[in-house]
């Protein structure tokens, strides 16, 4: 599985956009990106996947470039209920079982008033 | 709300002592996995279990162990608990076949004295 690399921290203000960029050098063809949301003391929440060019849903969008070897989620207008650790994967996507999943230290973004 | 659900969700363990963690994971998931999450770290992978195997493990000892029930509910076990044990668990379900998207629950917080 591609290794992920992302900034271990980020701040900003209410009503900001935030990008948060992921650099996977090593994805291979039939990786899929995908981010997940953790608040302390709860399991990670799936935000948002794709493979190219954007995605866009009812809370972020993803921004993938032809080559794929980086990804940036963006959160608009964030709030203060956005601070939290952002997790960039890249996982298989196959008709196999083996999906574990491999974690970096993910982007602990802090959003103030 | 996820529909995946941990119990408990804290214990205090002695070391040497013995713990079950249990998880059921949402309608109709067939693979359940476990992770290992360390304070300011991200999840690390225990293994996974589709239709009651096992279905690749990481790198933790045999004394981590675990179960899965025909209802596609697990259990982890780890026996000989260490101090270096007190973690987040957490588990994750998913439906194969129908993406990358994993379902967590809020974790079980592991403390071992």
């Amino acid at each position: 599985l591609a290794k992920t690399t992302q900034p271990i921290s980020m701040d900003s203000y209410e009503g900001q956009e935030v990008n948060i960029t992921c650099s996977h050098n090593n994805i291979a063809t039939n990786d899929y990106i995908t981010w997940y949301q953790q608040f302390p003391s709860q399991g990670p929440r799936f935000i948002i996947q794709g493979y190219k060019t954007k995605v866009t849903n009812e809370v972020a969008s993803l921004f993938i470039p032809a080559d794929r070897k980086s990804s940036t989620l963006s959160l608009p207008r964030v709030s203060l209920s956005d601070t939290a650790v952002y997790y960039c994967l890249v996982v298989p996507y196959n008709a196999g079982n083996n999906r574990k999943l491999i974690w970096g230290l993910g982007t602990s973004l802090a959003v103030n008033p | 709300e996820t529909g995946v659900t941990q119990s408990p969700t804290h214990l205090i363990k002695t070391r040497g002592q013995q713990v079950t963690l249990r998880c059921s994971s949402q309608s109709g998931h067939n693979t359940v996995s476990w992770y290992q999450q360390a304070l300011g770290q991200g999840p690390q992978f225990i293994f996974q279990y589709y239709r009651e195997e096992e279905n690749g493990r990481g790198n933790f000892p045999p004394r981590f162990s675990g179960l899965q029930f025909p209802n596609y509910s697990s259990e982890l076990n780890v026996n000989a608990l260490e101090l270096d044990d007190s973690a987040l668990y957490l588990c994750a379900s998913s439906l194969e076949g129908r993406g990358t998207e994993a379902f967590f629950g809020q974790g079980t917080r592991l403390t071992v004295v």
